[in-house]
């Protein structure tokens, strides 16, 4: 099993440009989330999706879309990127609730300029 | 609604001494309470988790965490640590209103020879 992987690992975007980070999980996971994290302040939730089909937001959705019409995959758009947006994404998977193990993707660093 | 307090930024500490890192929680009737890991450049991994039962849960490497609900805490600790413990920790909470989980802002752990 690969897990969580994400795509790219790396990427550098110019302010209102568009781009989609792609996450796929190979362990038939229901719940599959999106969290940013910023130097100091730990991991912020910015959609996650309880099935295909369902998605509701977090903490941080302003400035991305998500939608999730597989089991697997969980891909976050960003639309008319922002300096705000420079940050490392991560995409995590569990079976079921939270109270089941979330595993996480190894990470996209996006940088805004 | 929940939130998380990891109170220290940062904890050095030299090789083979012991360690505590804090975590305290707001209240709730019910609560599940974990530990992540995060290493250099890599996504976070799993430690340990409580969901009930015994208040001392024990994970990988060698890290212990108890929970005491009197006091809203969950402090992880281990009795001698080693330099591949150096890592980014992180406290989460949830509970059974709500399918997410709330994270600390981080406890980086630096290990010294």
């Amino acid at each position: 099993n690969a897990g969580v992987t994400q795509t790219p690992k790396f990427r550098i975007l110019k302010i209102g440009q568009s781009m989609t980070l792609q996450c796929t999980q190979d362990m038939n996971h229901n719940y599959m989330y999106w969290y940013r994290q910023d130097p100091g302040m730990g991991l912020k939730l910015i959609y996650y999706s309880v099935g295909a089909g369902i998605t509701d937001k977090g903490e941080v959705p302003n400035g991305y879309n998500v939608s999730r019409s597989t089991t697997e995959d969980f891909p976050l758009r960003l639309e008319l990127a922002a300096p705000s947006q420079t940050s490392v994404y991560f995409c995590a998977s569990s079976y079921n609730r939270v109270s089941y193990e979330q595993y996480f993707g190894p990470g996209t660093r996006l940088t805004v300029t | 609604a929940q939130s998380v307090t990891q109170l220290d930024s940062q904890v050095p500490v030299f090789e083979e001494a012991p360690v505590e890192l804090r975590c305290n929680y707001s209240s709730s009737v019910s609560v599940y309470l974990f530990w992540y890991v995060q290493y250099p450049n890599q996504g976070l991994q799993l430690l340990l988790k409580y969901l009930s039962g015994s208040t001392l849960v024990k994970g990988i490497n060698g890290f212990e965490a108890e929970f005491n609900k009197s006091q809203t805490s969950f402090h992880l600790r281990k009795p001698s640590v080693h330099i591949s413990d150096t890592a980014e920790y992180f406290c989460a909470v949830s509970d059974d209103d709500t399918d997410k989980l709330i994270f600390g802002t981080g406890t980086r752990l630096q290990v010294f020879p």
